[in-house]
C-alpha cells in the first residue's frame, strides 16, 4: 500500500544533542510537510517542500532545519533540542488534484527531550 | 485569511448516542473543508472532505458532515457512537494551494 512512513516512531534525545527525524513516502507526491504537534494542540506547520523548493514558516525557529534529498525522503533536523521541543512530529505529503492539496499523514514521531 | 474554530475541546457521549462535533470556518473565498481523526500516538487520518458539489458528505466509519455556507459551518456527525470512535478530531480548511488551517481539535470520549 502506498503510504507515508516515519522513523523512528519514538525518539529520545538529550538536551542540546542534535537529532534527525526521517520521513519517506511511496505516494510519489511532490509536496512534503513537517508539522509539530504538542499535547492537545493542533498541528503547527514548520515548513514544506514543493518539489525541491523549501518554504519555511515565518515563526519556525532556526533550530529546525530540513532536507529533501529526493522525492521520496524528507528529514527534520533539530540542531540543539530544548525541553520545549518535546512533541509529536508529523510528516505529511500531498499533490495537487483539481486545485486541492489533500494531505496524507504519517504516523508521527514522538520526541522526548531529557 | 482562513481560520477554523472547533467549539468544545472535549465532548463526551454515551455509546450508541449521536455524535456532533462542531466546526466553523472563516474564509473570504469558497473553502475546501476536511475532518481528520487522530488516535493516540498516531498520525492524522482523513475522515471526509468537502470540495464541491453535494453539501452532505459521507466519510469512513459512519461519519458524515454537512457544509452550510450560510452558517459557515461543517459539523461532523455520527448517528450512533461506538467505543472505537474515542479519539481527537480536527477540522481543517484550505482554499486551494497547499496551506491547511487546522482547528484546535475536539477530544471525543465515548462512555460505555
Amino acid at each position: 500500500d502506498a503510504m507515508v512512513i516515519q522513523n523512528p516512531r519514538y525518539q529520545v534525545t538529550q538536551f542540546g544533542k542534535p537529532v534527525t527525524l526521517s520521513c519517506s513516502q511511496t505516494l510519489n507526491h511532490n509536496v512534503m510537510y513537517w508539522y509539530q504537534q504538542k499535547s492537545s494542540q493542533a498541528p503547527k506547520l514548520l515548513f514544506h517542500y514543493y518539489d525541491k523548493d523549501f518554504n519555511n514558516e515565518a515563526d519556525t525557529p532556526d533550530n529546525f532545519q530540513s532536507r529533501r534529498p529526493n522525492t521520496s525522503f524528507c528529514f527534520l533536523d533539530i540542531r540543539s533540542p530544548g525541553l520545549g521541543d518535546a512533541a509529536m512530529y508529523l510528516c505529511a505529503t500531498s499533490r495537487e488534484s483539481l486545485g486541492i492539496y489533500e494531505q496524507y499523514f504519517g504516523p508521527g514521531t514522538r520526541l522526548t527531550v531529557t | 485569511a482562513q481560520s477554523v474554530t472547533q467549539l468544545g475541546s472535549h465532548v463526551s457521549v454515551s455509546e450508541g448516542a449521536l455524535v456532533l462535533l462542531r466546526c466553523n470556518y472563516s474564509s473570504s473565498v469558497p473553502p475546501y473543508l476536511f475532518w481528520y481523526v487522530q488516535y493516540p500516538n498516531q498520525g492524522l487520518q482523513l475522515l471526509l472532505k468537502y470540495t464541491t458539489g453535494a453539501t452532505l458528505v459521507k466519510g469512513i466509519n459512519g461519519f458524515e458532515a454537512e457544509f452550510k455556507k450560510s452558517e459557515t459551518s461543517f459539523h461532523l456527525t455520527k448517528p450512533s457512537a461506538h467505543m472505537s470512535d474515542a479519539a481527537e478530531y480536527f477540522c481543517a480548511v484550505t482554499v486551494g494551494g497547499n496551506q491547511f488551517y487546522f482547528g484546535t481539535g475536539t477530544s471525543l470520549t465515548v462512555i460505555p
